[in-house]
């Protein structure tokens, strides 16, 4: 089974512009998830969501973030303008709807996008 | 308060070593707790879950969960290089598709 894919895997742009990730879950997971993980600290999440519609955005800035994920598969998360703080690995999840085997709703992560705002 | 805290370490044991992991959380209404192992430039694993209180046992991992007080621990026992990774404690509410809360993480190193 293919894992989580994530693109590009490294990213250095200078603070105000934006830049896009990209995520294609694991076949047939309806759900995705995309987190923000700053160095030293644990994932936060940015926003979920269920086929192609948002389960939550509450922590999502969306005065420079936006997400889409418009055909219920793969998904993009864009930052435009970036700021230094922004500096993090992006961290993309997908995981089925209803239980399954002994660890229902597991979260599959990628191996994430590491962005530097210089 | 943070919702979950985790000291971030780093831990450096000797192979062979028991190591003991622990986290905190403030929020009772969480029931479902997991332990995460991310290796370096990689994403997060799932290594252990647990529904509310209790133990669980897999293979050198246990996870125990203490929710009268609000503490979960992973103990690794005779601890191998290749267990040298950041684990990550995190906790949800409910079981399906709601927010993942995780912890700073531990970062372990084990020696040969």
């Amino acid at each position: 089974e293919a894992g989580v894919a994530q693109s590009p895997r490294y990213k250095i742009i200078e603070k105000r512009q934006s830049v896009a990730f990209w995520c294609n879950p694991i076949s047939g997971h309806a759900t995705l998830y995309w987190y923000q993980q700053i160095l030293g600290q644990g994932p936060k999440l940015l926003i979920q969501f269920q086929n192609n519609g948002v389960v939550d955005d509450s922590q999502l800035p969306k005065d420079r973030f936006s997400a889409e994920r418009l055909k219920g598969v793969d998904s993009t998360l864009k930052i435009q303008p970036a700021k230094l703080e922004d500096s993090a690995v992006y961290l993309c999840a997908s995981s089925a709807v209803g239980s399954s085997g002994i660890r229902p709703y597991e979260q599959y992560f990628g191996p994430g996008t590491r962005l530097t705002v210089t | 308060q943070k919702e979950v805290e985790q000291d971030p370490g780093p831990l450096s044991v000797p192979e062979g070593a028991i190591v003991s992991l622990n986290c905190t959380y403030s929020n009772s209404a969480f029931q479902y707790f997991m332990w995460y192992r991310q290796y370096s430039r990689k994403g997060p694993e799932l290594l252990m879950y647990t529904y509310s209180s209790g133990n669980k046992e897999d293979g050198r991992f246990t996870a125990q969960v203490d929710k009268s007080s609000k503490y979960i621990s992973l103990f690794i026992r005779d601890s191998q290089p290749s267990d040298s990774a950041t684990y990550l404690c995190a906790m949800r509410k409910g079981q399906a598709g709601t927010a993942l809360i995780f912890g700073k993480g531990t970062t372990l190193s084990v020696s040969s």
